[in-house]
């Protein structure tokens, strides 16, 4: 079994450019594709990236993944923060029919 | 566009069985290289997914749950359903079910959540 580790909370200014890591414990992250999950308080999960880097449709573009195989991370960045995007983001991956949330990060735009 | 409604006891007792349903609508369960999860999330906490059906009704299962989940289909009724014996307070949580593309792994569709809560 691997893990995801996020940091559990970061905030921004609207406006700016903020960007949460996900680390994979052990296996490499480029191995198995990185989704990522935003979920406002009340509400189910959205997927807002999947495939390491693809936006499903309706998901502004201020909204992108990557993978760091040097750090055996990804990182979900979003540009030109709104208040509308603060909330709880998750990434998901998977290995040996196993599938792994991140413990989530909290972001805060104020 | 597909729909996934949970339905099931919303009070548990320690030591029972919690027993869920996911009704899936707007397409049939058995079409398409799909599977179908349950995954949950305590109050204040983060997803723990619990496990998954194919159609073909191979499952996988979280590995720290597994020797207390059963996932089963009834593809007759458009139906998957979760069993979790054994509970305790700590299985307290809101329940999600959800379909997840069977290339990518990822979960395109969710349910509301249904919170069960385990108390005596």
């Amino acid at each position: 079994n691997f893990m995801l580790t996020q940091p559990h909370s970061v905030s921004e200014s609207p406006g700016k450019t903020v960007t949460i890591s996900c680390t994979r414990s052990s296996g490499s992250i480029a191995s198995n594709y990185v989704q990522w999950y935003q979920q406002r308080p009340g509400s189910s999960p959205t997927t807002v990236i999947y495939e390491d880097n693809q936006r499903p449709s309706g998901v502004p573009d201020r909204f992108s993944g990557s993978i760091d195989s040097s750090s055996n991370s990804a990182s979900l960045t979003i540009s030109g923060l709104k208040t509308e995007d603060e909330a709880d983001y998750y990434c998901q991956s998977y290995d040996s029919s196993n599938l792994v949330f991140g413990g989530g990060t909290k972001l805060t735009v104020l | 566009q597909v729909q996934l409604q949970e339905s099931g006891p919303g009070l548990v007792k320690p030591s029972q069985t919690l027993s869920l349903t996911c009704t899936v609508s707007g397409g049939s369960i058995s079409s398409g290289s799909y599977y179908w999860s349950w995954i949950r999330q305590p109050a204040g906490k983060g997803l723990e997914w619990i496990g998954r059906i194919y159609t073909s009704g191979s499952t996988n299962y979280n590995p720290s749950l597994k020797s207390r989940v059963t996932i089963s289909v009834d593809t007759s009724k458009n139906q998957f359903s979760l069993k979790l014996s054994s509970v305790t307070a700590a299985d307290t949580a809101v329940y999600y079910c959800a379909r997840e593309e069977g290339y990518s792994y990822r979960f395109d569709y969710w349910g509301q959540g249904t919170l069960v809560t385990v108390s005596s």
